[in-house]
Order: C-alpha cells, then structure tokens, then sequence
C-alpha cells in the first residue's frame, strides 16, 4: 500500500522566485516511482518530473527538480523562477516500479494550488 | 503529439441514471485507468485494465461501476444509478509497457442532480 501526504495546501511565490512545494510518502514496494504532476485549470494532469527510487540523483527538468531522500521519504520539487504559466494544483504521486511493465497506477497526494503573484 | 480523449467533457445526469463515460487512450499503451476527483479533493484510483480484464479495482469501484473496452480503441466507465455522490471529474489515463508514467486525458465532469 502506497500513501503520499502533502502538507501544504496552497502555495505563494513571487514570480521569478523560486518555490519548494513538499511531499512526503509511504510505500512498502522495494522499488517505486515518484512524480509531480501539474494540472493547471484547464484540468489536463500533466507530467512534469518523475524520479526512479533506485537512482540516488535527483531528477531535473529546466527549472524544475526534485529533492529526493529516499530515507527519509521525502520528495519535494522545486520550481525555479517561477513563470505566471506555472500557476496550477501540484499533486505528488508514486506507483511500483515492477520491471516488466504492471497495471498498477498512481497514489496521488491531496495537492498544493501554487499561485504566482506578478 | 498522441494523447488521451475523452468525452463528454460535462454531463449533466439526474439521480438514479445511468451514465457511459468514453474514453480512447493512447494506441500503442496497454494499461489504463479511471480515477476521480471529487471537487477540492485529491485524484482517487478506480479501476484499472489490462489485457481486457480489470486488473486492480478500489473500494470505491463497487458494483455500480464498470468499464469495458468494446472495440480495441475505447475504454468506457459505466455509472449504472448515479448517486448525487458520483458527482466529480473522472479521468482516464494509459500508460506504456514500461512502467512508470501515466498519460491523463482533460477529464469528465460528471454532475448528478
């Protein structure tokens, strides 16, 4: 069973700062993936970064990465000069990562709404 | 660039109706799944499909519920006596072989009078 707690229901940041939305998790899969998805009001979830358990580097994508303590369970992403386009709910997820593919699917947490003041 | 469809994107319903929600995923992905979202609440699992059968259901997908894949393309969840609870957005999502990311398509917005 997967749980993912944020706890941070909405978030402030002004824009062209940076920004660390938190997340925490728990999982008693051996292997697993973590992502952050961003579904602005337009309501599409869309991907924006994911991260292998097994690798210890974090992941990074342009102005977003992660901070991934992997003991501590801890998967928090940063957003670096915010842009107003980022403005959108956050949810945090994981799911196994059985080799070979797998239907299992995502455990989402209850999401940040990020607002980027201009 | 591929992605997930779905339709219809609002559907209004009264109590005690059935609804069909469809959805056509990706074409080369063989994994797919309904979640929901109640509003302000956070995306829940439902159901998902593999191989033409349900491979991992929630306990919110209960006997009211149920999804099928009628022609090799669409990927339907049906809501058979809708509940003024069942008002939400319901997402599709596929996914590749390999494991890991799940394609989302915009979502049904399901409301229950």
């Amino acid at each position: 069973a997967q749980t993912v707690t944020q706890s941070q229901p909405e978030m402030s940041v002004q824009e062209a700062e940076t920004v660390t939305l938190s997340c925490t998790y728990d999982t008693s899969e051996s292997d697993y993936y973590l992502f952050w998805y961003k579904q602005p009001p337009s309501r599409q979830m869309i991907l924006v970064i994911r991260q292998e358990a097994y690798k210890q580097q974090n992941a990074t994508e342009n102005r977003f990465s992660v901070n991934f303590q992997k003991a501590a369970k801890s998967f928090s992403l940063k957003i670096s000069d915010s842009q107003l386009g980022d403005a959108a709910m956050y949810f945090c997820a994981t799911s196994p990562g059985r080799s070979g593919g797998g239907a299992d699917g995502l455990t989402f947490g209850k999401g940040t709404h990020l607002i980027i003041q201009p | 660039e591929p992605e997930v469809t779905q339709t219809p994107s609002h559907q209004v319903t009264q109590m005690g109706q059935e609804v069909i929600l469809r959805c056509v995923p990706i074409s080369n992905h063989l994994y797919f799944y309904w979640y929901r979202q109640i509003l302000g609440q956070k995306v829940e699992f439902l159901v998902s499909f593999y191989n033409n059968e349900i491979s991992e259901k929630s306990e919110i997908f209960d006997d009211q519920f149920s999804v099928e894949r009628p022609d090799g393309s669409n990927f339907t969840l049906k809501i058979r006596s809708t509940k003024l609870e069942d008002s939400a957005m319901y997402f599709c999502a596929s996914k590749r072989p390999v494991p890991g990311e799940l394609f989302f398509g915009e979502g049904s917005r399901l409301t229950v009078l």
